[in-house]
C-alpha cells in the first residue's frame, strides 16, 4: 500500500477555501488517490477520488500533481460541518490491494465561525 | 435509503469471552468490508466479501478472528477469546461492487475488552 503523509492539523475560517495536502510518493501506477473524512463518532465518509486528472464533485475538488506523488483536496468554501479528520489514501487500485482502504493519522481540520 | 447499520453500537466484554458484531450493508451492495480503528491509529483492513467469491481474509490479525456473510447480505464478525488489544472501533463498509471506488461506512461498534 502507498504510504501517505499529511499534516496533523489545519485551521480555516468559515466560507474560506481550504487546501489539504497529501504526499503519496510510493503510490503505484494503478492506485487511485482517495479522500475520506470522518466526523466525531461517525464512520468515514467518501469525499472524492482520482487517478491522474483533477476531479470535481459536489463536495470538493482534487488536484493531483503531474508526477502523482502528491495531491490536494480543495474545499472551496469551508463550513462548520466540514470540521472533521480528512484522510487520503492510495488505493484501491489494481492487484491485491483492491478494495482495501488503509488510513494513516489524517489531518484534523478545524473551522472557525 | 437506509445506510450501513451495525450492532451493537457499544460492547463491553471480559477478556477471554467471545463476541459477535453484526453489519447490515446497503441493500443491493455486493461488496462488504470490515475494518478496525484503534485509538490513535489509522484504519486497518480486516476482511472483505465480494458476491459469491471466497472472502479476502488477508487482514485478519489472528485465527481468533473470523467473519461470515449469509445470503450475500448481513455479515457477522466474530472474535473468540477476546484480548485487551482487541479493543477498538470495528467498522463495516459496503459498496456496489468490487470495482466501485466509493465505500459507505456504518457508524461502527466500539468494543472494549476489560
Amino acid at each position: 500500500d502507498a504510504k501517505t503523509t499529511q499534516p496533523n492539523s489545519m485551521e480555516s475560517n468559515e466560507e474560506e477555501p481550504v487546501h489539504l495536502p497529501c504526499n503519496h510518493s510510493t503510490i503505484s501506477g494503478t492506485d487511485y488517490i482517495h479522500w475520506y473524512r470522518q466526523l466525531p463518532s461517525q464512520g468515514p465518509e467518501y469525499v472524492i477520488h482520482g487517478l491522474t486528472s483533477n476531479v470535481n464533485n459536489r463536495m470538493a475538488s482534487l488536484a493531483i500533481a503531474e508526477d502523482r506523488k502528491s495531491s490536494t483536496l480543495i474545499l472551496h468554501r469551508a463550513t462548520l460541518r466540514d470540521a472533521a479528520v480528512y484522510y487520503c489514501t492510495g488505493g484501491p487500485g489494481g492487484g491485491t490491494s483492491y478494495g482495501k482502504l488503509t488510513f494513516g493519522q489524517g489531518t484534523i481540520l478545524t473551522v472557525h465561525p | 435509503g437506509a445506510g450501513v447499520s451495525q450492532s451493537p453500537s457499544n460492547k463491553v466484554t471480559e477478556k477471554g469471552k467471545d463476541v459477535e458484531l453484526r453489519c447490515d450493508p446497503i441493500s443491493g451492495h455486493t461488496a462488504l468490508y470490515w475494518y478496525r480503528q484503534s485509538l490513535g491509529q489509522g484504519l486497518e483492513f480486516l476482511i472483505y466479501f465480494q458476491g459469491n467469491s471466497a472472502p479476502d481474509k488477508s487482514g485478519l490479525p489472528s485465527d481468533r478472528f473470523s467473519a461470515e456473510r449469509t445470503g450475500g447480505s448481513v455479515s457477522t464478525l466474530t472474535i473468540q477469546r477476546t484480548q485487551q488489544e482487541d479493543s477498538a472501533v470495528y467498522l463495516c463498509a459496503s459498496s456496489s461492487g468490487l470495482y466501485s471506488y466509493e465505500q459507505y461506512f456504518g457508524p461502527g461498534t466500539r468494543l472494549t475488552v476489560t
